[in-house]
């Protein structure tokens, strides 16, 4: 499979809580990054975060990386209405060319 | 960054037809990729197109089922030949902007009866 792991497949919260989502690949990369994808529209990239780099903040956003566990995170803190969407991790590999392989995505709904 | 735009935006067929989908990007570029998403699934990459080459096709996807141009650095196309009701999927299209960031196009949203 291309995909690596998201969880939760799914999350559900209330306006002003906090957002989690976890992301785990398989191989070894070169960067990791996070997009968001509203109602099967494009996607539009969140944030990029290097393989030697531990965390990454973005506005309201936190990205951590632990290469040693393949596994990411993204934060999003005080979460909105507006934030209801999909979240893909993605981790550009090198296997014989460099290729973009997306996760299986976190669907997040806020509830106002 | 690069702006993308995606011809048709959205298309019903019928099945055992064909559906050229076009990809416009505002600028030059070495490579494009051509992603499909399955109803609420993730994004699984098709094949990488570079401008005079012949496309590079992921396992599970083959060169006559999804036939790629790639006649310019700024155009593509990938069609979908023979569909049947398991290609409904959206198809998007995107390129590789500075420090490995990916640019999308708005997708093509295929519907196959």
């Amino acid at each position: 499979s291309q995909q690596g792991e998201e969880d939760p497949q799914a999350l559900s919260i209330q306006e002003g809580e906090n957002a989690t989502m976890n992301c785990s690949y398989k191989t070894s990369i070169n960067n990791l990054q996070w997009y968001r994808q509203n109602s099967g529209r494009g996607l539009v990239h969140l944030i990029l975060i290097r393989s030697n780099e531990r965390e990454k903040h973005s506005g309201r956003l936190r990205v951590t990386l632990d290469t040693s566990k393949k596994s990411s995170s993204l934060l999003i803190t005080a979460s909105r209405a507006a934030d209801t969407a999909s979240y893909f991790c993605a981790t550009v590999q090198n296997t014989g060319g460099f290729k973009t392989i997306f996760g299986a995505g976190t669907r997040l709904f806020v509830k106002a | 960054s690069a702006v993308i735009s995606q011809k048709p935006s959205r298309d019903i067929c019928q099945r055992g037809t064909s559906l050229t989908i076009q990809c416009q990007v505002d600028s030059q570029v070495t490579m494009m990729f051509w992603y499909r998403q399955q109803p609420g699934q993730s994004l699984t990459l098709i094949a990488t197109a570079n401008q005079g080459s012949e496309a590079t096709y992921e396992s599970g996807f083959v060169i006559d089922k999804f036939p790629i141009s790639r006649p310019n650095l700024t155009f593509s196309t990938l069609t979908v030949s023979n569909m049947s009701p398991e290609d409904s999927s959206i198809y998007l299209c995107s390129v590789e902007g500075t420090g490995g960031l990916q640019f999308f196009g708005p997708g093509t949203r295929l519907t196959v009866l």
